[in-house]
């Protein structure tokens, strides 16, 4: 059982490129959400979705689009890099019914 | 507005002893709150939850007692093990919501 597996590991992007970082579970959980951890600022949210075709804005969505086509993927695009927007990110996801979030291992982004 | 805070950004506790990491929270729709544990380069693990009907609540060397009326949590974890150097963060969450909200990390250390 993989779990939650994100994909790049790591990714060095130029300001104004674009790109999408991958999530994918197989636990069929009806919640995905993507955070992002900085320095000082623990984990924050950027979007969520609570099924297929369903997503909604977290704490800090400006800068990212996301969208769920199916129940496995939920793929968060960067259309245009920002320094800013270096970090780490992490994709989670849950059950309906148990409120425990499991997450994948992490995506380092640096936009130079 | 910092909604779920861990004032104490490290931790330093001698092996065997106990170590207490705290949290507060400042929304009392909040009845839901998570303890993960994350060591570098990897995603944070679900380490203990408690729901806002209790008060305490054990997992073999942990517990988390939760205090209400303070909007306080806290996670105790005891004995401490050199293993469980890590940064530890508390999170909580509205039942419904789907939003969880973390605070910005604890850094225990435990010395052997």
């Amino acid at each position: 059982n993989a779990g939650v597996t994100q994909t790049p590991k790591f990714q060095v992007l130029k300001t104004g490129q674009s790109m999408t970082l991958q999530c994918a579970q197989d636990m069929n959980h009806e919640y995905m959400s993507w955070y992002r951890q900085d320095p000082g600022m623990g984990l924050r949210l950027i979007h969520y979705s609570v099924g297929a075709g369903i997503t909604d804005q977290g704490e800090v969505p400006n800068g990212y689009n996301v969208s769920r086509s199916t129940t496995e993927d939920f793929p968060l695009r960067l259309l245009s890099a920002a320094p800013s927007q270096t970090s780490v990110y992490f994709c989670a996801s849950r059950g309906q019914k148990n409120e425990k979030l499991f997450f994948g291992s992490g995506t380092q982004l640096s936009v130079l | 507005d910092q909604q779920v805070k861990q004032n104490s950004p490290s931790l330093s506790v001698q092996e065997g002893r106990i170590s207490i990491l705290n949290c507060d929270y400042t929304n009392s729709m909040f009845d839901y709150f998570l303890w993960y544990k994350k060591y570098p380069a990897e995603g944070p693990t679900f380490l203990i939850s408690i729901s806002s009907i209790k008060d305490k609540n054990e997992d073999g060397r942990f517990t988390v007692f939760l205090n209400k009326s303070a909007k306080h949590l806290s996670l105790h974890i005891v004995p401490s093990q050199p293993g469980d150097s890590a940064v530890y963060f508390c999170a909580a969450t509205a039942s419904g919501t789907y939003k969880y909200i973390f605070g910005t990390g604890t850094r225990l250390k435990v010395l052997a």
